[in-house]
């Protein structure tokens, strides 16, 4: 079974320029999530989707963050314009379902460094 | 508040146990997860424990789970040096759909 598929691995912007990031889950994966990992600390979750549809974005800073899941399946996600402070690593995760038992399966992840 | 904490970095000696500690806020959560991250990698899921439980065994991995003190732990038996890595301690929010919240890790360091 292929995993969670995450690209470009690594990117460098400059402030003030956008970036997207995209997510191909487990197939079959209708829950799909995007954390934020700046460098150490532990994961924190941006956006959830359910099939096509959000099931929580409480911690999205809407006003320069976007994703979207248009089909259900793949998923992308955007900057614009990006700061210093989004300097971190992006990662996708998804899941079969939406129980506590539902396995979220992680992607390696994007490394992002904003300069 | 939701939060989670973990300490931030662990040694033992090739061979000894390795416990790693945690504790959270919320007495609510449904379940308690451990992860490990190795560099360059993503999260891999080592075990979970439902809320309603003290304890889960799962071959060299160990986890307690104290309620009362909003307590977790995570032992490592005969660590080897493969499983240096960072541990993440996490909760999920049942207000939440799965939602996920994460300790800072603990650095795991197995030396000879």
């Amino acid at each position: 079974e292929a995993g969670v598929a995450q690209s470009p691995r690594y990117k460098i912007i400059e402030k003030r320029q956008s970036v997207a990031f995209w997510c191909n889950p487990i197939s079959g994966h209708a829950t799909l999530y995007w954390y934020q990992q700046i460098l150490g600390q532990g994961p924190k979750l941006l956006i959830q989707f359910q099939n096509n549809g959000v099931v929580d974005d409480s911690q999205l800073p809407k006003d320069r963050f976007s994703a979207e899941r248009l089909k259900g399946v793949d998923s992308t996600l955007k900057i614009q314009p990006a700061k210093l402070e989004d300097s971190a690593v992006y990662l996708c995760a998804s899941s079969s379902g939406l129980a506590g038992d539902s396995e979220q399966y992680f992607g390696p992840g994007t490394r992002l460094t904003v300069t | 508040g939701e939060d989670v904490e973990q300490s931030l970095f662990l040694s033992v000696r090739e061979g000894d146990s390795s416990v790693i500690n945690c504790t959270y806020t919320d007495s609510s959560s449904t379940y308690l997860y451990w992860y490990k991250q190795e560099p360059g990698a993503g999260l891999q899921l080592l075990t979970y424990i439902f809320s309603n439980m003290d304890m889960k065994q799962d071959q060299r991995l160990t986890v307690l789970l104290n309620k009362k003190d909003k307590h977790l732990s995570l032992r490592i038996a005969d660590t080897q040096t493969g499983d240096s890595a960072i541990y993440f301690c996490a909760e999920s929010i049942p207000s939440g759909y799965n939602k996920l919240i994460f300790g800072a890790g603990t650095r795991l360091a197995v030396h000879p």
